[in-house]
């Protein structure tokens, strides 16, 4: 199987503190994109980074990608009461026309 | 604009019935995609079509037939309904898939219920 193992499965934190989730795939790709799902939702894209690049940021956002070890991980910063939702990496299948999503991980930001 | 939207949002079958989920995107986008998500595993993709007229299976497509016949539109059909396919199932659509470089826009969703 393609798919993409996050852990962990579920975080819970305090608000004001960071939130890091991992993501690991086992084929070769030339992106990795994050999603969030709020809570009975669609996903919503969140960022998207190139197997060309190591590390890349938006807002309160951070996401490293490591092609060697095959994982990357996003790091929110700050968290907020509203970032409480499942959060899912998503990466092109190699030689396929479709995305792979990783199990997910779900985070409660405690207010 | 309304992006990306699936009728209906709920729905109750019982073994055996058919129905159709309707995925209407204002787009303009090329590729179109269905899933399902269950518990614990995430999106898998049933379906998907790279253009109007063309669909092509996923991982998951036993059970589900699929539509294209506009570019905005992009149908599923239970035909024999089964309890497995409760579900809640996804709509998305990107403007291309260039080596997944596109982001994909998705539905509110379709709460399956299958008794």
């Amino acid at each position: 199987s393609q798919q993409g193992e996050e852990d962990p499965q579920a975080l819970s934190i305090q608000e004001g503190e960071n939130a890091t989730m991992n993501c690991s795939y086992k084929t070769s790709i030339n992106n990795l994109q994050w999603y969030r799902q709020n809570s009975g939702r669609g996903l919503v894209h969140l960022i998207l980074i190139r197997s060309n690049e190591r590390e890349k940021h938006s807002g309160r956002l951070r996401v490293t990608l490591d092609t060697s070890k095959k994982s990357s991980s996003l790091l929110i910063t700050a968290s907020r009461a509203a970032d409480t939702a499942s959060y899912f990496c998503a990466f092109f299948g190699s030689g396929t026309y479709k995305y792979i999503f990783g199990t997910g991980t779900r985070l409660k930001v405690l207010a | 604009n309304a992006g990306v939207t699936q009728t209906p949002k709920f729905r109750v079958l019982k073994t055996g019935q058919s129905m159709t989920l309707l995925c209407a995107q204002d787009m303009n986008h090329e590729y179109m995609y269905w899933y399902r998500q269950d518990p614990g595993m995430g999106l898998r993709l049933i379906h998907y079509s790279v253009g109007e007229g063309t669909t092509a299976k996923g991982e998951v497509p036993d059970g589900y037939n699929v539509s294209r016949l506009k570019k905005q539109n992009f149908l599923l059909g239970l035909e024999s309904a089964a309890p497995s396919q409760t579900s809640v199932y996804f709509c998305a659509s990107s403007y291309s898939l260039a080596e997944g470089y596109n982001e994909q826009f998705f539905g509110p969703g379709t709460r399956l219920t299958v008794l």
